[in-house]
């Protein structure tokens, strides 16, 4: 069974670009969740969808950030416009029930140069 | 309200040796404390977790202490191997997301 995949692994972006990070939960896995880890700190939760509402979006930075998940697969989080604190590593999790385990994908490593 | 503590920041350990981490949180609603390895290019995965009606679980060489009173779980990492290199990160949460410690890379050095 294929785990959670993100892409891309890497992207460098200038300051003001668009970036749009996708993530492809294991499959049958109803809750889809976006965390990120800025220069070495705490992985901080962005934000969790049940299929394809946003069930907490509490963790979202600002209006900069823009996460879907049409149909209730897979999910993008796009960056409009980057800015340089943006810069981290973003992960992309799934889980089958509220409560269980979480499984990670490798993450995404967005530098905003 | 929304914190985890962890540390310490960085461990050496010599192999055979046990690495002990450490955790601290506030919310008292959070009832389950999982901890995560990471290696280099990977995601975490999840290692062993614990929830508060239990003050210790231990799987295999890895045992997580919990003290509910004063708010403090820990990971404790026994007979501690070369392939145990990795960054550990302690969370807290309840049934949708997790609370993130800052992490602790550890070295297990032969």
């Amino acid at each position: 069974e294929a785990g959670v995949t993100q892409f891309p692994s890497h992207s460098v972006i200038e300051k003001g670009q668009t970036v749009t990070l996708r993530c492809d939960p294991i499959s049958g896995h109803d809750n889809l969740y976006w965390y990120r880890r800025v220069m070495g700190k705490e992985i901080k939760f962005l934000l969790h969808f049940v299929k394809e509402s946003k069930q907490d979006e509490s963790g979202m930075p600002n209006n900069r950030f823009l996460a879907e998940r049409t149909g209730g697969t897979y999910s993008t989080l796009k960056v409009q416009p980057a800015e340089l604190e943006d810069s981290g590593v973003y992960f992309c999790a799934s889980s089958q029930e509220l409560g269980a385990e979480a499984f990670f994908g490798q993450g995404t490593r967005l530098t905003v140069v | 309200q929304q914190q985890v503590k962890q540390s310490p920041q960085s461990l050496i350990v010599q192999k055979g040796g046990i690495s002990i981490i450490n955790c601290a949180y506030e919310n008292t609603a959070f009832d389950y404390f999982p901890w995560y390895q990471q290696f280099p290019g990977k995601g975490p995965a999840l290692l062993i977790a614990i929830r508060p009606d239990v003050s210790e679980k231990k799987e295999g060489r890895f045992t997580i202490s919990f003290n509910k009173s004063a708010k403090q779980f820990s990971l404790h990492i026994m007979d501690s191997q070369p392939g145990d290199s990795a960054t550990y990160f302690c969370a807290a949460g309840g049934y949708n997301k997790l609370i993130f410690g800052a992490g602790t890379r550890l070295a297990v050095h032969p």
